[in-house]
């Protein structure tokens, strides 16, 4: 059965702090994915990556950064969390099929990220 | 960039009804999923469709790539079946979300 994980399900930050969101799935993916979910924004993309120590900008990448060192861990770094990053954040990884594109995402439970 | 639409936003009803919801998107795509995302926040893959028909149970998809829409039937509905589906397209790009389609089922 497949699965990705995330460090916290709940987390409560303060402003200025620095947040790590960690993620790993154990299906041996290339491609991971950090999204951030908003009331009526729908899931914007953050941060990708296709391998190890490889990273892609998604759509909003400002105040944030990543980390990809092992295949599959993929950590979401918040350098100096802000309020308008109070979020619901989900990681998600999928298989490369060669020239069909990329196959099934798989996503992980979400952490629900508060800053105060 | 790769546009993608979902209608209707929101939909109730009845248990037991049908229901179908689109997503319409603006250029040509090699994947497109549907998503379902469940009150608790889960995103649950339901189908990888780029092209043809699938069918999952009381589920269904149809992707007409040449005329860039994407149906996602639902029949019986169940309580269950309540939450937010999602249709994502990937072009040259990762997978672009449509905003969803928020779902309802009243017993």
């Amino acid at each position: 059965d497949v699965k990705v994980t995330q460090s916290s399900r709940y987390l409560v930050k303060r402003t200025g702090e620095k947040v790590f969101l960690e993620c790993v799935q154990d299906m041996d993916h290339e491609n991971m994915f950090w999204y951030r979910q908003d009331p009526g924004l729908g899931l914007r993309l953050i941060y990708f990556s296709y391998d190890v120590k490889m990273k892609e900008k998604g759509d909003i990448p400002e105040g944030y950064s990543v980390s990809r060192e092992k295949k599959e861990r993929f950590s979401l770094i918040l350098e100096s969390a802000s309020t308008n990053q109070t979020s619901m954040y989900l990681c998600a990884s999928s298989s490369y099929s060669g020239g069909a594109g990329m196959k099934t995402q798989y996503f992980g439970p979400g952490t629900r990220l508060l800053v105060l | 960039g790769i546009q993608v639409e979902q209608s209707p936003p929101d939909l109730i009803l009845q248990e037991g009804a049908n229901s179908t919801l689109r997503c319409n998107f603006s250029d040509s795509v090699n994947n497109l999923q549907w998503f379902h995302q469940n009150p608790w926040g889960q995103l649950i893959n339901l189908f990888y469709i780029p092209s043809g028909t699938k069918q999952n149970g009381r589920l269904s998809a149809t992707t007409v790539a040449t005329e860039r829409y994407s149906l996602l039937y639902i029949s019986s509905s169940q309580t269950t079946d309540s939450g937010v589906y999602f249709c994502a397209v990937e072009g040259n790009t990762p997978l672009v979300f449509g905003k969803g389609t928020r779902l309802s089922v009243i017993a």
